[in-house]
């Protein structure tokens, strides 16, 4: 099946950094790519739809100046959470829609925990 | 608005069957999902279904009620590893996802 890497698997920062969370799918092209939130024992959220070479959707909100999406390319989508705060700790995770598909499948990445300290 | 209801917490013990609920009321509606996700983990497909009845894949099934809004997750032979939250998603008109906050399933020896 299809396959989305996620990295890093966890970080920690320190309050005010900035953290770049990457997702890539590695053997099918991925014209949208989703990014979610999941805070313990809730539901996924959806934060915004990423369409290749487009500016991404949001969700309301989710401050897009905050958390920028960078959807350069049909394999590559990169989350930045500018400026963490502790609120801001929470489990990411992406996932990718093969292109010409409905999403029957949604294919995620294994999801990215940060810590902001 | 758009609603996924499904038990928060369920326990069974180890080789029995479980039935885990999900009732929806969505704008439109095109497929339903359920997934596995183990704890700190991202989830992974288990099913899809857009058509009322029955879809068997091995010790999971799942059925789907249109009219009633209602699918269930059937999981036999239980095993530890089933141990998971089990979440149902509905694709509404807009095709957009919306979930369900996951069935805590916990299974006992």
């Amino acid at each position: 099946g299809a396959v989305v890497s996620q990295h890093p698997s966890w970080v920690i920062c320190k309050s005010g950094t900035s953290v770049k969370i990457e997702c890539r799918s590695l053997d099918f092209q991925a014209t949208t790519m989703f990014w979610y939130r999941q805070f313990p024992k809730q539901s996924l959220m959806l934060m915004a739809t990423s369409n290749e070479g487009s500016k991404a959707t949001y969700e309301q909100g989710v401050e897009k100046d905050k958390f920028l999406i960078n959807h350069a390319s049909l394999t590559l989508s990169t989350l930045t959470v500018t400026s963490a705060h502790p609120e801001d700790s929470s489990f990411y995770i992406c996932s990718a829609r093969v292109s010409g598909t409905g999403n029957e499948k949604l294919f995620f990445g294994s999801g990215t925990q940060l810590s902001v300290l | 608005g758009q609603n996924i209801d499904q038990p928060t917490e369920m326990t069974a013990t180890e080789g029995a069957i479980v039935q885990i609920n999900c009732t929806y009321q969505t704008s439109g509606f095109n497929g339903l999902f359920w997934y596995q996700q183990h704890a700190g983990e991202a989830p992974t497909f288990l099913s899809y279904n857009v058509l009322d009845g029955l879809e068997e894949k091995g010790r999971f099934s799942s059925f789907l009620s249109r009219s009633k809004g209602y699918s269930y997750l059937l999981l036999k032979e239980l095993q530890m590893k089933d141990s998971a939250s089990y979440l149902c998603a509905v694709r509404d008109s807009n095709y957009q996802l919306i979930w369900g906050a996951g069935t805590k399933l916990i299974i006992k020896p």
